[in-house]
C-alpha cells in the first residue's frame, strides 16, 4: 500500500527540548512538506524539499529544522526556539513541485 | 504574498441542500487552484484541482468548482449535500511563477451537514 506515515500520532514534549517528527512515504515522490496546522489557521508552509539533499524554508521555518537524506524520508526538528509548538503537523508529498499534494496522518504535538 | 480567503468558516446544512463554499485568492498570475478535504478522523484528501484548460472541473463524490480568473475566486459547489459531507475543507493555491513552492491554504470552512 503506498502512502505517507507520520509517527508518532500524539507526542508530548517538555518545554525547553527539542522533539523530531517523522514522516517516510513510499510513493517514490521528489518533493516533500511540512506543514501546522493550528485551529482556524488553516495550514502553514513551514519547510519544503524539491530533491534529496535540498530543502527550502516556507512560511513560517523560524525555529523548525529539516533534513532530507533519504528520498523518501524528511523528518522535522522542532527546536526550542519555536515560540509555539503545540500544533497539529502535516506531512505531504507529490511527484513535483507543479504536482497535487498528498498528505500524511499528522502528527499531534503537545509541548508542557 | 499569496493569501486565499475562504469567506464561511462554520456552514450548516441540510440533507440535499445545496452547497457553495467561497474562495478567493490575492495574487494575479498563473495558479494552481485546489480543493481538499478532512473528514473526521481522516487524512487531508484532494477533492478537486485546476492546472489549465476548462475553467469548471469536477471532482470526487459530486463536488465541482468553477475558477473565475477575473474574480480571483474558485468556488466550490455541490447540488445536494449528504450527511457524510460532513467535514473541513480548505482552498489551497500555489502560484506557478516561482517563490515558495507549497500551498498557499485557507483557513477552512467546517461544514456540518444535518440528517
Amino acid at each position: 500500500d503506498g502512502g505517507i506515515t507520520q509517527s508518532p500520532k500524539y507526542l508530548f514534549r517538555k518545554e525547553g527540548q527539542n522533539v523530531t517528527l517523522s514522516c517516510e512515504q513510499n510513493l517514490n515522490h521528489d518533493a516533500m512538506y511540512w506543514y501546522r496546522q493550528d485551529p482556524g489557521q488553516g495550514l502553514r508552509l513551514i519547510y519544503y524539499s524539491q530533491i534529496v539533499n535540498d530543502f527550502q524554508k516556507g512560511d513560517i521555518a523560524e525555529g523548525y529544522s529539516v533534513s532530507r537524506e533519504k528520498k523518501e524520508s524528511f523528518p522535522l526538528t522542532v527546536t526550542s526556539a519555536q515560540k509555539n509548538p503545540t500544533a497539529f503537523y502535516l506531512c505531504a508529498s507529490s511527484m513535483g513541485l507543479v504536482y497535487e499534494q498528498f498528505f500524511g496522518p499528522g502528527t499531534r504535538l503537545t509541548v508542557l | 504574498a499569496q493569501s486565499v480567503s475562504q469567506h464561511n468558516h462554520h456552514v450548516i446544512l441540510s440533507e440535499a441542500a445545496s452547497l457553495e463554499l467561497g474562495c478567493n485568492y490575492s495574487y494575479g498570475g498563473t495558479v494552481n487552484l485546489f480543493w481538499y478535504v478532512q473528514y473526521p478522523g481522516q487524512h487531508l484528501q484532494l477533492l478537486l484541482k485546476y492546472f489549465s484548460g476548462d475553467p469548471l472541473v469536477k471532482g470526487i463524490k459530486g463536488f465541482e468548482a468553477e475558477f473565475i480568473k477575473s474574480k480571483f475566486s474558485f468556488n466550490l459547489r455541490k447540488p445536494s449535500v449528504q450527511w457524510s459531507d460532513t467535514a473541513e475543507y480548505f482552498c489551497a493555491v500555489r502560484n506557478s511563477g516561482g517563490g515558495a513552492d507549497g500551498l498557499t491554504f485557507g483557513k477552512g470552512t467546517h461544514l456540518i451537514i444535518q440528517p
